[in-house]
């Protein structure tokens, strides 16, 4: 099955900085990555996604790309506020035989000012 | 804007004990999904329902679990015989249609064993 490698654990930015997080996936299939944002206590919000016949994919403050050949996609934030602090997660899926996400293991985000 | 709605937020219940978690998922979505979060730790796949019936489960989701869409609107996770390693937050999920379509999470049911 899918597996999914997401890095850093924690990442710590000051406030106008950029952030970047990194996961690879396993699966070769696999062709749907969306980015997830949870805040303590509450469930993932989806932030942006990203299918495989795209190799990037941008929303104001927020970009994903995608390495097919490489199998790995990354998040990159922009311009970091405090609001931006969350844990966050990436997940990968293949929309033609499976119906689950596959779920990185999170990266927390701190914003400092 | 439209939301998953679950219920409820925070369950106690003693080992041994069957739950019902329940979930509202948005209403026009027709794959419905749970999902659960182990404390600090990655969230993960437990189940997801189609037109009535499962489409596909993970490892996790042996003979005490199971799904029921006993209404229009209602999407049920029922635990049986609940043990400690139960715990955790516990969150359903639903898509528009076929899989690869966004899947919207609701706030989650925190479930405590003991």
């Amino acid at each position: 099955g899918e597996n999914v490698e997401q890095h850093p654990s924690t990442l710590s930015v000051q406030e106008g900085d950029s952030a970047v997080i990194k996961c690879t996936y396993s699966d070769s299939a696999s062709n749907y990555f969306p980015w997830y944002k949870q805040e303590l206590g509450k469930g993932p919000q989806l932030i942006i996604d990203i299918r495989s016949n795209v190799g990037e994919k941008k929303d104001q403050r927020i970009a994903v790309t995608l390495n097919k050949t490489a199998k790995h996609f990354s998040l990159h934030i922009t311009e970091t506020q405090p609001e931006d602090s969350a844990v966050y997660f990436c997940a990968a899926s293949d929309t033609g035989t499976a119906s689950k996400l596959t779920f990185g293991t999170g990266t927390r985000l701190q914003v400092t000012l | 804007e439209p939301e998953v709605t679950q219920t409820p937020s925070h369950q106690v219940t003693q080992m041994g004990q069957e739950v019902i978690l329940r979930c509202v998922p948005i209403s026009n979505h027709l794959y419905f999904y749970w999902y659960r979060q182990i404390l600090g730790q990655k969230v993960e796949f437990l189940v997801s329902f189609y037109n009535n019936e499962i489409s596909e489960k993970s490892e996790i989701f042996d003979d005490q679990f199971s799904v029921e869409r006993p209404d229009g609107s209602n999407f049920t996770l029922k635990i049986r015989s609940t043990k400690l390693e139960d715990s955790a937050m516990y969150f359903c999920a639903s898509s528009v249609t076929v899989p690869g379509n966004t899947i919207y999470f609701g706030e989650g049911s925190w479930l405590t064993v003991v």
